[in-house]
């Protein structure tokens, strides 16, 4: 159990155009579910927090007009990349966990994003 | 602020010998968790082992095990009989017990020899 799947896998947009990354918990409903970047040969660097039905938390240094972040539901979560830039190609993961056990975080697959 | 470090940004070790991953780690607080994370070329995130703070018994997977040093902050990770398939960037990761903000180390490149 516990699977948390991520729609596109890998996908390329244009600069000045917006693209939506989906994040879905399959068989459990995360209350709360993270956003995170990481680059080449690098570690995770967390870019916010979302909880079902209220506004994403992001972390210093995060735009949050550029990164739109919705929770609709108890096992879907978007970020919309805005306005995408080259500088914005990373690799976009997300992570979900349940209600009482928000330390044990479960992590989709990843989005490749490049933006040409 | 809690810190997480890992000093060995890169190890390669042969098929079926034992390799440990370093983790050294900083907070003033008593309740946390500890994890080690392996993400294999896929990029997919795994989670390895996980340790409790209050518990001083060291955690074990299979071929996995930590040496928790809760004093020495330090939480290293023991890969025994190493497989081809563990070849992968192993994160240590630190999350307070009433947080739930993950914080990663910079991670270990390991390669598992043929």
């Amino acid at each position: 159990g516990a699977v948390v799947s991520q729609h596109p896998s890998w996908v390329i947009c244009k600069s000045g155009t917006s693209v939506k990354i989906e994040c879905r918990s399959l068989d459990f409903q995360a209350t709360t579910m993270f956003w995170y970047r990481q680059f080449p040969k690098q570690s995770l660097m967390l870019m916010a927090t979302s909880n079902e039905g209220s506004k994403a938390t992001y972390e210093q240094g995060v735009e949050k007009d550029k990164f739109l972040i919705n929770h609709a539901s108890l096992t879907l979560s978007t970020l919309t990349v805005t306005s995408a830039h080259p500088e914005d190609s990373s690799f976009y993961i997300c992570s979900a966990a349940r209600d009482t056990l928000l330390y044990e975080q479960y992590f989709g697959p990843g989005t490749r994003l490049t933006v040409t | 602020a809690q810190t997480v470090t890992q000093s060995q940004p890169e190890m390669s070790v042969q098929e079926a010998e034992t390799v440990t991953l370093s983790c050294t780690y900083d907070t003033s607080e008593n309740n946390y968790y500890l994890f080690w994370y392996k993400q294999p070329p896929s990029r997919q995130m795994i989670l390895v082992i996980r340790q409790e703070a209050y518990k001083q018994q060291n955690a074990t997977e299979n071929r996995f095990s930590v040496n928790f040093q809760k004093a020495a902050k330090s939480f290293s990770l023991k890969i025994s009989d190493s497989q081809l398939g563990d070849t992968a960037m192993y994160f240590c990761a630190f999350v307070l017990h009433r947080d739930d903000k993950i914080i990663f180390g910079k991670g270990t490149r390991l390669h598992i020899l043929p």
